[in-house]
């Protein structure tokens, strides 16, 4: 199985800031990389595709970059709409996720 | 717009089975893969398994034993089994629609919280 760390698991940030998370493949995954976004309470978002792909709709201040096992995604200005919890995503015939980064104020 | 919507029990006791339908709609079911993914009270994302359109399934290791996945195209609708529950399958469990070979869920219900208890 493939594995998929992210870090920080949390991060304090403020409104304005341009924060990074990380993420590592267990093993190289080429560009197969998703990020999503979740709420409190809500259902996860898909944001980025394909490490670099921003879906339709997102904010061009969400970005990702990476290839292989090690992948970032970037906000940069932070607005008070993006504190959430933040996944990364690889397929293998099976859907595995990082543990996941939550930010907060 | 293609939305999806869970139903079944929200109370299930343990070592009886978990049963929950999504309902697909806006959409074709068709040439696309279907997911199901549980979220544990405060805790991360685990997937439990996936199937196309076609019927082809599979499954998480960890949970293969206890797990079926089913499609009825006809009703735009795909289910979910989860046999010999105890306390610890205890989650929010949502559907989701995969694209591009389903590598990319794109699209999920809200989500049903499950609680396994007595």
């Amino acid at each position: 199985d493939i594995r998929m760390t992210q870090s920080p698991s949390s991060l304090s940030v403020s409104v304005g800031d341009t924060i990074t998370i990380t993420c590592r493949a267990s093993v190289g995954i080429d560009r197969f990389l998703n990020w999503y976004q979740q709420k409190p309470g809500k259902a996860p978002k898909l944001l980025i595709h394909d490490a670099s792909d921003l879906e339709t709709g997102v904010p061009s201040r969400f970005s990702g970059s990476g290839s292989g096992t090690d992948f970032t995604l970037t906000i940069t200005s932070l607005q008070p709409e993006d504190i959430a919890t933040y996944y990364c995503q690889q397929y293998d015939n099976l859907h595995t996720f990082g543990q996941g980064t939550r930010l907060e104020i | 717009q293609v939305q999806l919507q869970e139903s079944g029990p929200r109370l299930v006791k343990p070592s009886e089975t978990l049963s929950l339908t999504c309902t697909v709609s806006g959409g074709s079911i068709s040439n696309y893969n279907w997911n199901w993914i549980r979220q544990p009270p405060g805790k991360g994302l685990e997937c439990l398994g996936d199937i196309s359109s076609s019927g082809s399934t599979n499954y998480n290791p960890s949970l293969e034993s206890r797990v079926t996945i089913s499609i009825d195209t006809s009703k735009n609708q795909f289910s979910l089994k989860l046999t010999s529950v105890t306390a610890a399958d205890t989650a929010v469990y949502y559907c989701a629609r995969g694209r591009d070979y389903g590598s990319e869920l794109d699209s999920w219900g809200q989500g049903t919280l499950v609680t396994v208890s007595s």
